[in-house]
């Protein structure tokens, strides 16, 4: 079935630093490739997305490039701020289960200090 | 601006007791979602709906029950609970044509002792 990985965590870096959250996935057919972010004590919410093969989603200085040579959608930014510090989810949604539901990595906790 | 409302957010509860997680949605979508947040497993989905009337297991529907009560409200049920289920649940719901495009809920902590 459809399956996420991503690097655990936790990833702590200075502010202004550059940051790389690497995902890889599994899935048959052609999926579309989410981040989600969490904040602490919220929900989770979309960061950004790529429908199809080298499409490059952004959005608040994010980006990640759907790979399908290398299955992977690794997540970046080039100087982080303390108010990004959460937890970062990679996903898909895929056919698995005959539902096109999204299927989630672990998550990865960002920690941004002064 | 509501968006997805979840009720409670906290909760503790005394093993073998019973309790209904509720979800409300105001944005007319169809599909609706409760998934289960536990460290080191991320979210693993319980149950889902995709319209009302219908509903369908997802990876770790044991121990729950879930009702759509309209389309607006999908309900989560504890019917005895267990420590295992001490966990971060959250609900979501999304547009048909857009299933990757998930509203979530602010998420219920509940701990059963």
């Amino acid at each position: 079935g459809d399956s996420v990985t991503q690097m655990e965590g936790p990833v702590t870096l200075s502010e202004e630093a550059f940051l790389t959250i690497n995902c890889t996935y599994t899935a048959t057919g052609y999926p579309s490739l989410f981040w989600y972010v969490q904040y602490p004590g919220e929900g989770l919410q979309l960061l950004l997305k790529a429908t199809k093969a080298d499409d490059k989603g952004s959005n608040k200085g994010f980006e990640a490039t759907y790979r399908k040579e290398t299955t992977s959608f690794h997540l970046e930014k080039g100087s982080v701020q303390v108010s990004d510090s959460a937890v970062y989810f990679c996903a898909l949604t895929g056919l698995t289960g005959g539902g096109n539901k999204l299927t989630f990595g672990t998550g990865t906790q960002l920690k941004v200090e002064l | 601006n509501a968006g997805v409302t979840q009720t409670p957010k906290f909760q503790v509860l005394k093993t073998g007791q019973s309790m209904t997680l509720q979800c409300a949605q105001d944005m007319n979508h169809n599909s609706m979602y409760w998934y289960r947040q536990d460290p080191g497993m991320g979210l693993r989905l319980i149950y889902y709906s995709a319209s009302e009337g219908t509903t369908d297991k997802g990876e770790v529907p044991n121990g729950y029950n879930v009702s759509r009560l309209n389309k607006r409200e999908f309900s989560l049920r504890l019917e005895s609970a267990a420590p295992s289920q001490t966990s971060v649940y959250f609900c979501a719901s999304t547009k048909d044509r857009d299933k990757g495009l998930a509203f979530f809920g602010q998420g219920t902590r509940l701990t059963v002792v």
